[in-house]
């Protein structure tokens, strides 16, 4: 199984840089994603690492460390549009000779940006 | 189509009755899967397909659930003899193929049992 761990919430003011961290503890690896979603609206794909190191994407950046396990989503000149839940997922190896796994998300971190 | 699309996107229904939710995958995609997430937590993992084949569907509750995606695109999700547990939002996802990093998320149905 899976144990995916990230912050509850976070608050941040517009303008500055949030870090949310996501640690996990699998029986397998193949990939770590964050998603985004808004309040009453579906996950929107944000980043995906499968390799350690650092994924740079506009304002947001993901970072992993597969013998740590561990993840951080950085976002940078926060807008209030980007108040959401930030959702942390692990995608495991898959079984029957399958290459694609089940994902396996936390239950997210609400970032809350105030003017 | 453009996304993912789900039918009903509400539905409420009373205890001890079968609901059917639809999930009309993007149009292409191999890969289908489902999801249930209650309200302030993550997408639970029920079952997946490729194709037409189920993959994985040890993450379905009960033996209540079921899934099927006969023609390799469309696909339905039942819960028979639905409980009040069973309320949440149920999401489908769809992705373009085996190993394809992204999936997308439809809109969701929100089942609410009485």
């Amino acid at each position: 199984g899976q144990n995916i761990d990230q912050p509850t919430e976070m608050t941040a003011t517009e303008g500055a840089i949030v870090q949310i961290n996501c640690t996990y503890q699998t029986s397998g690896f193949n990939g770590l994603f964050w998603y985004q979603q808004h309040a009453g609206e579906a996950p929107t794909f944000l980043s995906y690492n499968v390799l350690d190191g650092l994924e740079e994407k506009g304002r947001f950046s993901s970072f992993l460390s597969r013998s740590k396990g561990y993840s951080y989503l950085l976002l940078k000149e926060l807008q209030m549009k980007d108040s959401a839940s930030y959702l942390c997922a692990v995608r495991d190896l898959g079984g029957r000779g399958s290459t694609l796994g089940r994902l396996y998300f936390g239950r997210g971190t609400q970032l809350t940006v105030w003017p | 189509g453009a996304g993912v699309s789900q039918s009903p996107r509400y539905k409420v229904t009373k205890r001890g009755q079968d609901v059917a939710l639809r999930c009309d995958p993007i149009s292409g995609h191999v890969s289908l899967y489902w999801y249930r997430q209650a309200l302030g937590q993550g997408p639970e993992f029920l079952t997946y397909f490729n194709y037409e084949a189920q993959q994985d569907k040890s993450g379905l509750p009960n033996d209540r659930f079921s899934a099927e995606r006969p023609e390799g695109s469309i696909s339905t999700l039942t819960i028979q003899r639905t409980e009040q547990r069973d309320s949440a939002m149920y999401r489908c996802a769809s992705s373009s193929s085996a190993g394809e990093e992204t999936q997308y998320f439809g809109p969701g149905t929100r089942l609410l049992v009485l």
